[in-house]
């Protein structure tokens, strides 16, 4: 099967830019998680999706980082405006449903540098 | 919130030594899961423990779930160059955050062939 589809996979920005990435998860997930990884860190969740739905999005900077799933299927994060401390790789995952360990699959990221 | 000690920070070993790395909590976890990351790749699920004092081998990799819940070590036998990568440990509870994952900083692992 196809797994959780990211892009782009690189961008490059300037500090108070804008910047929107793209995730597909795997077909008949229900649950999208989007995860930030700062370099030497582990990933640390912004926000959880169930269906169209925001599971948890306590740790998301409401501020600046924005995200949604309109249809349920593939979502977009936006991050308005960027600051350097936003440098890091983001991650989508995607499970078939809240809480399916063994099924939270991780795409590639797209890396982020903001200048 | 809940924090992941993972020691070592990085390992530097020869082909075919076996290596060890754990990771500690102040507080406990229902399940404690383990993940490789591979430069330019998304986490890949190793081995996942769901029981305080299970434990559970994959091929050449055996992790066990600490009694105490607050705690889980990974081992990795007979290490072959594709072993390389970061290796991460994660803790999870089930309730009010939907079982959201909590990442350890990862250790590097280096092999030598």
């Amino acid at each position: 099967e196809a797994g959780v589809a990211q892009s782009p996979r690189y961008k490059i920005i300037e500090k108070r830019q804008s910047v929107a990435f793209w995730c597909n998860p795997i077909s008949g997930h229900a649950t999208l998680y989007w995860y930030q990884q700062i370099l030497g860190q582990g990933p640390k969740l912004l926000i959880q999706f169930q269906n169209n739905g925001v599971v948890d999005d306590s740790q998301l900077p409401k501020d600046r980082f924005s995200a949604e799933r309109l249809k349920g299927v593939d979502s977009t994060l936006k991050i308005q405006p960027a600051k350097l401390e936003d440098s890091a790789v983001y991650l989508c995952a995607s499970s078939y449903r809240t809480g399916s360990i063994e099924g939270q699959y991780f795409g590639p990221g797209t890396r982020l540098t903001v200048t | 919130g809940q924090q992941l000690n993972q020691s070592p920070q990085s390992m530097f070993i020869q082909e075919g030594e076996d290596v060890s790395m754990n990771c500690t909590s102040s507080s406990i976890f229902n399940t404690w899961l383990w993940y490789k990351q591979e430069p330019g790749e998304g986490p890949v699920l190793l081995i996942a423990l769901y029981k305080a004092g299970e434990l559970t081998s994959n091929g050449r990799l055996t992790a066990q779930f600490g009694i105490t819940r607050k705690d889980s070590f990974l081992n990795i036998s007979a290490s072959i160059p594709s072993d390389v990568g970061i290796y991460f440990c994660a803790g999870q509870n089930y309730g009010g955050s939907q079982g959201n994952l909590i990442f350890g900083k990862g250790t590097k692992l280096s092999v030598k062939p």
